[in-house]
């Protein structure tokens, strides 16, 4: 199947400080790839579509200017936690499709921690 | 809006018996369904989705347009079957997927 890596795995941060997260298709381009958070316990929530070439597409009450969207090439796109607080400590994840298939190829997550 | 809901958050059965999760799904047009898993310390993967039609694992799941249901069903769990389980929408085609609260099914020796 295709692969998608997140890096880094993990990060922890000061209060105030952004944080970047990288998201890459490693052997397919995607035009579109998805930021989702996962709150502990709880299910996947859709932050926003990251567009190659254009504006990121946000979900309701997602703070674009909180949560940068960059997606400069076809094979990776980046999520930049701005201004970082301890609510946004979280579990991110990306995935991205392949081929214009419907099926998701999931990055393997990011813990976010906030101190 | 499009809504998926697993009612079981918790799922526990004994190897060799039978296991359903179950999941009901609201869409006003014609979705596509899929099931993910996510077993322990690894990322979320693919099971199976609805319009494949096949088994995968032991694993099935019918669409029920009439009850908006997609359970996935195993006659027989096995241990290495424990992991998180997610069911997911995806209605259009811009390829967004809605989640359920996901199922964590544990089989026992």
């Amino acid at each position: 199947g295709a692969v998608v890596s997140q890096h880094p795995s993990w990060v922890i941060c000061k209060s105030g400080t952004s944080v970047k997260i990288e998201c890459r298709s490693l052997d397919f381009q995607a035009t579109t790839m998805f930021w989702y958070r996962q709150f502990p316990k709880q299910s996947l929530m859709l932050m926003a579509t990251s567009n190659e070439g254009s504006k990121a597409t946000y979900e309701q009450g997602v703070e674009k200017d909180k949560f940068l969207i960059n997606h400069a090439s076809l094979t990776l796109s980046t999520l930049t936690v701005t201004s970082a607080h301890p609510e946004d400590s979280s579990f991110y994840i990306c995935s991205a499709h392949r081929n214009m298939n419907t099926e998701a190829f999931f990055g393997q997550g990011t813990r976010l921690t906030v101190v | 809006a499009q809504r998926v809901t697993q009612p079981e958050k918790l799922l526990s059965v004994f190897k060799g018996a039978p296991v359903e999760l179950k999941c009901n799904y609201s869409y006003s047009g014609s979705p596509e369904l899929f099931w993910y898993v996510q077993y322990s310390r690894q990322r979320l993967q693919l099971l199976l989705r609805h319009i494949s039609r096949e088994s995968i694992k032991g694993f099935t799941a019918d669409l029920n347009k009439g009850e908006t249901s997609f359970h996935l069903k195993k006659p027989f769990a096995q241990e290495e079957d424990s992991a998180m389980y997610y069911c997911a929408l995806q209605g259009g085609s811009n390829y967004k997927l809605t989640f359920g609260k996901g199922t964590l099914l544990t089989v026992n020796p």
